[in-house]
């Protein structure tokens, strides 16, 4: 069974309309991430939360914003979608001593 | 900071034969665990093998196994019996066993094609 679920799989979007992505975690990790991955790159780290403390990667653009309401769900926000913000984004949990655990990802396409 | 360094861009190998992806990492922390991880063309990421810093035995998994060399900061990867599902970028990645939230820290990958 999966343990983290991103929806959707796909999302497609109009240039500054905005957009939420969802993530959700089965196995009660503090900590769920966001990525962003653009073709052939590695993962780029946006933010994380621990617990309820947000904490936001130094270069994250203030376009992206997330919530986290409860242990189990994680939502990125794109506020005003561009089209370099077209990519893969890829949620994780993690907790001490573990490996991560990503979802499938929601490929973003920009219009 | 971290860093993870692949130096192989790009790899190919013959179905049934071995390779050898390398990865190098920096690091003054003494407590973390290192991984491999594949993305298939699906771009879901998979976990192949990972390796406890403390530990001085490789990690194997079936067909995937490690040089794992503390000293050299080295984590190499081989795949024996290479099959063609096992075409995908491959990441090296690092977590920090030392701080409260322990982020991945990726490499830029190593593409790797099976040649029938």
């Amino acid at each position: 069974d999966a343990m983290v679920i991103q929806n959707p799989r796909y999302q497609v979007t109009q240039f500054g309309k905005p957009v939420t992505l969802s993530c959700s975690q089965t196995l009660n990790h503090n900590v769920m991430y966001w990525y962003q991955q653009k073709s052939s790159q590695a993962p780029k780290l946006l933010f994380h939360y621990y617990d309820k403390d947000f904490n936001n990667e130094a270069d994250t653009p203030d376009n992206f914003q997330s919530r986290r309401p409860n242990t189990s769900f994680c939502f990125l926000d794109i506020r005003s979608p561009g089209l370099g913000d077209a990519a893969m984004y890829l949620c994780d949990t993690g907790q001490l001593n573990t490996e991560a655990f990503f979802g499938q990802g929601t490929r973003l396409t920009v219009v | 900071a971290q860093t993870v360094t692949q130096s192989q861009p790009e790899m190919s190998v013959q179905e049934a034969e071995t390779v050898t992806l390398s990865c190098t990492y920096d690091t003054s922390e003494s407590d973390y665990y290192l991984f491999w991880y594949k993305q298939p063309p699906s771009r879901q990421m998979i976990l192949v093998i990972r390796q406890e810093a403390y530990k001085q035995q490789n990690a194997t998994e079936n067909r995937f196994s490690v040089n794992f060399q503390k000293a050299a900061k080295s984590f190499s990867l081989k795949i024996s019996d290479s099959q063609l599902g096992d075409a995908a970028m491959y990441f090296c990645a690092y977590r920090s066993q030392e701080t409260s939230y322990d982020k991945v820290i990726f490499g830029p990958g190593t593409s790797l094609s099976v040649i029938p």
